[in-house]
């Protein structure tokens, strides 16, 4: 079993609409969960770390359940430029990451 | 904007060559990763740094060796290069925010695309 799984792509939405991403991770000891997004063929950048409390940043929502080990990303009003790969990240003790093998969005006029 | 390069960003090369892949940051982070990537598939973690002189291999196995002689400077070599090893490398690195709570964030290279013939 993966140590972070996440929803298999690609999602097709029309722009406005409201898309979710899941994430589960199995390592009961991650200590801190981020978003990441990913261009074609970029490299990966920060979208936003996820607390327990949950967090929003704009058109983004992210959410976690550590109970669950789940994980979660909201996005509204989608956008043309939201198109990417989105990564779900975990680290464990020392800093390490554990990168989910991503869902990829476009989102189409 | 992260302050981190990789050279170079795209490198064709034959079978059986040596090569070296450089990344270097300019933000004085302790850490440095080695990550392999390929084509629509997740990231591994191949080498990882905590600081000068420290060097530890990552998840994923990998015949490459790293070095780290410079707080700055995290070079990846191939001894031997073989087709199998045709993959995006990206090199990230990170440091531990100003407060307790915060944990750390990578910041990645632009990577470099390797094609072995």
């Amino acid at each position: 079993r993966k140590e972070v799984e996440q929803d298999p792509g690609p999602f097709n939405v029309p722009e406005g609409a409201t898309v979710a991403f899941n994430c589960t991770y199995s390592n009961s000891a991650s200590q801190s969960f981020f978003w990441y997004r990913q261009d074609c063929r970029k490299e990966p950048k920060l979208l936003m770390s996820v607390y327990s409390s949950g967090n929003e940043d704009g058109r983004f929502t992210a959410q976690l359940n550590r109970a669950s080990q789940y994980i979660s990303l909201l996005i509204r009003d989608s956008k043309l430029s939201d198109s990417a790969t989105y990564l779900c990240v975990v680290t464990l003790n020392g800093g390490k990451l554990i990168f989910g093998q991503g869902t990829e969005l476009s989102v189409k006029p | 904007e992260a302050d981190i390069y990789q050279t170079p960003r795209y490198l064709v090369i034959g079978t059986g060559k040596k090569i070296t892949l450089e990344c270097s940051q300019t933000m004085g982070h302790d850490k440095m990763y080695w990550y392999q990537q390929d084509p629509g598939m997740e990231l591994h973690l191949i080498h990882y740094s905590y600081g000068v002189n420290s060097t530890e291999k990552g998840d994923l196995s990998s015949e490459s060796t790293v070095s780290r002689i410079r707080t700055e400077h995290f070079p990846l070599t191939l001894e031997s290069a073989r087709p199998s090893h045709t993959s995006q490398y990206l090199c990230a690195s990170s440091d531990r925010g100003q407060f307790l709570t915060s944990t750390d964030t990578q910041y990645f290279g632009p990577g470099t695309r390797l094609t072995v013939l």
